[in-house]
């Protein structure tokens, strides 16, 4: 297995909604990041785990909250969203725990919240 | 804060043509790592090429090789004999201790 997943690919979510953001990868790397995209916008690191745990939290709001539970799992949960938040949600995965090395990305998802 | 920029928005090329991409950036420090990551729409993003800033060589990968300018601050990509299936969004990305930035992007079209 050579990619990485996301689910879902789309999600619609009032700013009262709590829902999560899942991504996977079988590939044994061992970092794992999330980054937000908006439209026609470059991705933005948000978080990277490293060996399953946080290594860079780039600011993010608390609204905002990872979880890595195993090496394989990452998960980015969300409660009281706004709607600036509305972007496609990037997940990627590396070999080493470095972020200079080469990521792997996922496809996103696409959320839009209401 | 290390910033990245990226001149040109929007280029097209014919396919088979030669096309580069400019990236350019600015930081202090010395030893870094530059990528050109691709975005086709509504597709995964994926590594173009990777350049280590202590290596004097430019990084090459099959069709596509940079042209790394180490004093300049300079890193542009060149695509040879395009292919339809070039055609995407390019980023430039600065990596640097904790630091990933990427560049705003330059969208390519390769026409038939």
């Amino acid at each position: 297995d050579t990619e990485v997943t996301q689910t879902p690919k789309h999600l619609v979510m009032g700013m009262t909604n709590k829902k999560s953001l899942k991504c996977e990868q079988h590939m044994g790397h061992r970092a794992m990041y999330w980054y937000k995209q908006k439209a026609k916008k470059p991705p933005e690191l948000m978080f990277v785990y490293s060996y399953e745990k946080l290594s860079i939290n780039e600011s993010v709001p608390s609204r905002f909250s990872p979880e890595c539970p195993n090496s394989s799992l990452l998960n980015l949960h969300l409660h009281a969203l706004q709607p600036e938040d509305s972007a496609l949600y990037l997940c990627a995965s590396s070999p080493g725990d470095r972020i200079t090395d080469t990521q792997y990305f996922g496809p996103g998802t696409r959320l839009t919240v209401l | 804060a290390q910033t990245v920029t990226q001149s040109q928005p929007e280029m097209s090329v014919q396919e088979a043509e030669t096309v580069t991409l400019s990236c350019t950036y600015d930081t202090s420090e010395s030893n870094y790592y530059l990528f050109w990551y691709k975005q086709p729409p509504s597709r995964q993003m994926i590594l173009v090429i990777r350049q280590e800033a202590y290596k004097q060589q430019n990084a090459t990968e099959n069709r596509f090789s940079v042209n790394f300018q180490k004093a300049a601050k300079s890193f542009s990509l060149k695509i040879s004999d395009s292919q339809l299936g070039d055609t995407a969004m390019y980023f430039c990305a600065f990596v640097y201790g904790q630091n990933f930035v990427f560049g705003p992007g330059t969208r390519l079209s390769v026409l038939p």
